[in-house]
């Protein structure tokens, strides 16, 4: 699988604070992206990074690549109940004809 | 919003029936994806394409075909589904044509075998 692991597998945290989602990858990329997904629904797009860039910021979003490491991290500011959800990175391959890979994906859990 | 839709969005059926869960675009994506996701919330790419009459398969082993016959279809088909396939199946788009672009994805199918 072109995929490794997302940590934590769950988190949980209060309204204000940040949470920071880590994944790993193993193959060269094109992209990473990251997704949320609330309640099993379809996926929604978050934000992208290119494997030139090394940071990118969406919002309260902040995203990090480091591609010799091969890993990423998506950091959310000032959590907010409405952002209680699953997060997922996904990897798009160099070559022609390869598909989004996914991670296994954190949830995300943020009480008031 | 989108333009990506699934049907049905809930499905029960018998074990040994034919099914086919469907997958519209109205985007002109070239490439589309059919993922398979745990209730542990893993997805599992199991079809995806990159055009007209091109399919592959991807990581996850599944008794399952898809079929890719104008740009904006992309139907699964369960031969004879089984409780195993008990799960949600998402469907997926992009455009390959913009190599700095993310996926649009369906609401999901759930599937239940009794």
């Amino acid at each position: 699988s072109q995929q490794g692991e997302e940590d934590p597998q769950a988190l949980s945290i209060q309204e204000g604070e940040n949470a920071t989602m880590n994944c790993s990858y193993k193959t060269s990329i094109n992209n990473l992206q990251w997704y949320r997904q609330n309640s099993g629904r379809g996926l929604v797009h978050l934000i992208l990074i290119r494997s030139n860039e090394r940071e990118k910021h969406s919002g309260r979003l902040r995203v990090t690549l480091d591609t010799s490491k091969k890993s990423s991290s998506l950091l959310i500011t000032a959590s907010r109940a409405a952002d209680t959800a699953s997060y997922f990175c996904a990897t798009d391959g160099n070559q022609a004809g390869t598909a989004l890979i996914f991670g296994k994906g954190t949830t995300l859990s943020v009480s008031s | 919003e989108a333009d990506i839709y699934q049907t049905p969005r809930y499905l029960v059926i018998g074990t040994g029936k034919k099914i086919t869960l469907e997958c519209s675009q109205t985007m002109g994506h070239d490439k589309m994806y059919w993922y398979q996701q745990d209730p542990g919330m893993e997805l599992h790419l199991i079809h995806y394409s990159y055009g007209v009459n091109s399919t592959e398969k991807g990581d996850l082993s599944s008794e399952s075909t898809v079929s890719r016959i104008r740009t904006e279809h992309f139907p699964l088909t369960l031969e004879s589904a089984r409780p195993s396939h008990t799960s949600q199946y998402l469907c997926a788009s992009s455009d390959s044509r913009k190599p700095y672009t993310e996926a649009f994805f369906g609401q999901g199918t759930r599937l239940t075998v009794v």
